[in-house]
């Protein structure tokens, strides 16, 4: 059975700082990582997706995905109070013919300002 | 793009009643749509499964006769909640995947559904 697994938090950032959000998952056979954002009351929101070992940036975030460890991670430059969300983290498998995703219990972060 | 609509937003319904969301993916063809439900400060449950054209594969533990699924085209997916009751009530949320690169899914804004 999958699994993905996050500290619930909270964690705390000063406005500014970096925010590190850590995931890891038990199964190898896992291809693609996402990371959502999901702010209270709302729906989750695709922040960015990674399937190659290394990082991947966009802007602010960067993510960082290593398989042999089985740990993805998430970098939150110049945080913001906007950022102030629960991250979740979630893994797909679906060349392997599983395409459901299998989320993390979330992380949530606040930013101090 | 990658732009998910749901409706209603928010519902309230007697004990009894069924209840009709709508999940609509507005720039992209949607292969695949999922339903989860979301209980207060809890995590995200996987509901269903449902691929255009065919019958919705449930979750375990999810009633396939009170929760049907209807994905009728490539853009549109509906869940009914028949016979609802208050321990229905929850966030209602569908998520559209084009099962294209990662698949990754993209979700709609939710359904907040009351039930008295």
């Amino acid at each position: 059975q999958k699994e993905v697994e996050q500290n619930s938090g909270p964690l705390s950032v000063p406005e500014g700082a970096i925010a590190s959000l850590n995931c890891t998952y038990s199964d190898r056979g896992s291809q693609s990582f996402f990371w959502y954002r999901q702010y209270s009351g709302k729906s989750p929101e695709l922040i960015m997706f990674i399937y190659s070992n290394g990082d991947k940036e966009d802007g602010r975030f960067t993510a960082q995905l290593n398989k042999a460890s089985q740990y993805v991670s998430l970098l939150i430059r110049d945080s913001q109070p906007s950022d102030s969300a629960t991250y979740l983290c979630a893994v797909n498998s679906p060349l392997l013919g599983d395409e459901k995703l299998t989320f993390g219990t979330g992380t949530r972060l606040t930013i101090i300002p | 793009g990658a732009v998910v609509s749901q409706h209603p937003s928010r519902v309230i319904c007697k004990s009894g009643t069924s209840v009709k969301i709508e999940c609509r993916s507005l720039d992209f063809q949607a292969t695949t749509m999922f339903w989860y439900r979301q209980f207060p400060k809890q995590s995200l449950m996987l509901m269903a499964t449902s691929n255009e054209g065919s019958k919705a594969t449930y979750e375990q533990g999810v009633e396939k006769d009170k929760f049907l699924i209807n994905h009728a085209s490539l853009t549109l997916s509906t869940l009914t909640v028949t016979s609802a009751h208050p321990e229905d009530s929850s966030f209602y949320i569908c998520s559209a995947s084009h099962r294209q690169g990662a698949y990754e899914q993209y979700f709609g804004p939710g359904t907040r559904l009351t039930v008295t």
